[in-house]
């Protein structure tokens, strides 16, 4: 079955500095996401991606955050001046052509961020 | 808005006994509903879904879920689990028509030998 990649799978950044999270959604997707996960907490949907601009967002996605869909293969989020609050798993997502496009989402391992 | 209650954070089982875990829901409109789980170390792989038709919703690795639109339920059952089914899983809702997914807090299976 296809993947989502993720990089780095674990990253440690220091307070108030920026960090880019990569992911490779599955070739032929159209919806991208990012979803955390803040240990012992639940999945949290962050922001969906869709011809190239944001289609939904939620709270938690405030002016801190962005993604951005810089070539045809990568999708990133970034957090500009991260705190420590935002230590979590980031998970990035795609789903297809399906005619809607949350019937199946394909989640990569995730990238664990550490706030220092 | 959409929400997801899964009650247990943790279930220990024997190995080779049944299982069900419980998962209920609230949406204003139709829904569509999904079990993820979440290996050690990994991301989160669908499990199965139900988006409408059949109640009743089979999976991989042995696992199904029904549809219980007057509880507003949608339990996974297995009835015989493995020392691999090992995991954590997280019931989630979409709206029909939405992109975004709302997740439970998850379950913890602890398979026991």
């Amino acid at each position: 079955e296809p993947e989502v990649t993720q990089t780095p799978s674990h990253q440690v950044t220091q307070m108030g500095q920026e960090v880019i999270l990569r992911c490779v959604p599955i070739s032929n997707h159209l919806y991208f996401y990012w979803y955390r996960q803040i240990l012992g907490q639940k999945v949290e949907f962050l922001v969906s991606f869709y011809n190239n601009e944001i289609s939904e967002k939620s709270e938690i996605f405030d002016d801190q955050f962005s993604v951005e869909r810089p070539d045809g293969s990568n999708f990133t989020l970034k957090i500009r001046s991260t705190k420590l609050e935002d230590s979590a798993m980031y998970f990035c997502a795609s789903s297809g052509r399906d005619r809607e496009a949350n019937e199946k989402l394909f989640f990569g391992s995730g990238t664990q961020l550490s706030v220092l | 808005a959409q929400s997801v209650t899964q009650l247990d954070s943790q279930v220990p089982v024997f190995e080779e006994a049944p299982v069900e875990l419980r998962c209920n829901y609230s949406s204003s409109v139709s829904v569509y509903l999904f079990w993820y789980v979440q290996y050690p170390n990994q991301g989160l792989q669908l499990l199965l879904k139900y988006l409408s038709g059949s109640t009743l919703v089979k999976g991989i690795n042995g696992f199904e879920a029904e549809f219980n639109k007057s509880q507003t339920s949608f339990h996974l059952r297995k009835p015989s689990v493995h020392i691999s089914d090992t995991a954590e899983y997280f019931c989630a809702v979409s709206d029909r028509g939405y992109q975004k997914v709302t997740f439970g807090t998850g379950t913890k299976l602890q398979v026991i030998p």
